[in-house]
C-alpha cells in the first residue's frame, strides 16, 4: 500500500465548476500536509499548506482530518488555468523534511 | 534570484556511462534534495543535504552519488547508467527556519534522462 493515495482522475469539469480531491495517508506520525500543482512537464510548486483547521486561499480550500487520515482540496469556479496535476504530499520531521508525494491528481477544466 | 536551476535539461546516456546532473540555487537555503519522478510512482527521495558536508540517503539512493562542498551547490552523479534511471530528476531546496514544519520546498525545472 503506497503511504500517499490519490485518484489519478482525469477529473474533467466546465469552467465555472466546483471540484474537490481527496488524499489518503498510512502514517499516523506524519505531520505536515501540503497541496502542490504540477504542471505538465514542469516542476512542482507549493499550491498551499494544510492545516488542522482548514484553511482556504481564494478559490482553493484545503482541509485535513487526523483522525481518518485524509486530506482534501476544494476548487470553487474552476478556471481553464487550474488544468493540472494536484500532488498530495505528507511529510514526517525527523531533522529534515522529508516528503513523502502522492502520484497526483489530474484535472481538465474546458471552456 | 534565479531560484533553483539544473543542468542539463535533458540528457541520453547508454548503459554504463556516468554523469553529473548539477543543481544550483541562489536563495541560501540549509536543506537541498533530489527526486525522481516516475509514471505511477509519484516522486521519490534520492538523497538529501541539511548542510554544506552534510549528505543523507533517501528512499531509492543505489546508483547514485551526492556531495554538498558548498550550500549553493547539490550535485548528483550517476556512477554506471542503468535503463532504470531512466527518469525525470528534481533538485530542491529549502530554508530551516528555527526547524519549522512549514518550510516550502523550491523545485528546480528537472532534468530528463534516457538511458539506452
Amino acid at each position: 500500500r503506497k503511504e500517499v493515495e490519490q485518484d489519478p482522475g482525469p477529473f474533467n469539469v466546465p469552467e465555472g465548476a466546483t471540484v474537490a480531491f481527496n488524499c489518503t495517508y498510512s502514517n499516523s506520525a506524519s505531520q505536515s500536509f501540503f497541496w502542490y500543482r504540477q504542471d505538465c512537464r514542469k516542476e512542482p510548486k507549493l499550491l498551499m499548506s494544510v492545516y488542522s483547521s482548514g484553511n482556504e486561499d481564494g478559490r482553493f480550500t484545503a482541509q485535513l482530518n487526523r483522525a481518518s487520515q485524509y486530506i482534501s482540496l476544494l476548487i470553487r469556479d474552476s478556471k481553464l488555468s487550474d488544468s493540472a496535476t494536484y500532488l498530495c504530499v505528507v511529510s514526517r520531521r525527523t531533522g529534515f523534511q522529508k516528503l513523502v508525494f502522492g502520484t497526483g491528481t489530474r484535472l481538465l477544466v474546458s471552456p | 534570484n534565479a531560484g533553483v536551476t539544473q543542468t542539463p535539461k535533458f540528457q541520453v546516456l547508454k548503459t554504463g556511462q556516468s554523469m553529473t546532473l548539477q543543481c544550483a540555487q541562489d536563495m541560501n537555503h540549509e536543506y537541498m534534495s533530489w527526486y525522481r519522478q516516475d509514471p505511477g510512482m509519484g516522486l521519490r527521495l534520492i538523497h538529501y543535504s541539511v548542510g554544506a558536508g552534510i549528505t543523507d540517503q533517501g528512499e531509492v539512493p543505489n546508483g547514485y552519488n551526492v556531495s554538498r562542498s558548498t550550500t549553493e551547490d547539490f550535485p548528483l552523479r550517476l556512477l554506471s547508467a542503468a535503463p532504470s534511471q531512466t527518469s525525470v530528476y528534481f533538485c530542491a531546496s529549502s530554508y530551516s527556519r528555527d526547524r519549522s514544519l512549514e518550510e516550502t520546498q523550491y523545485f528546480g525545472p528537472g532534468t530528463r534522462l534516457l538511458v539506452l
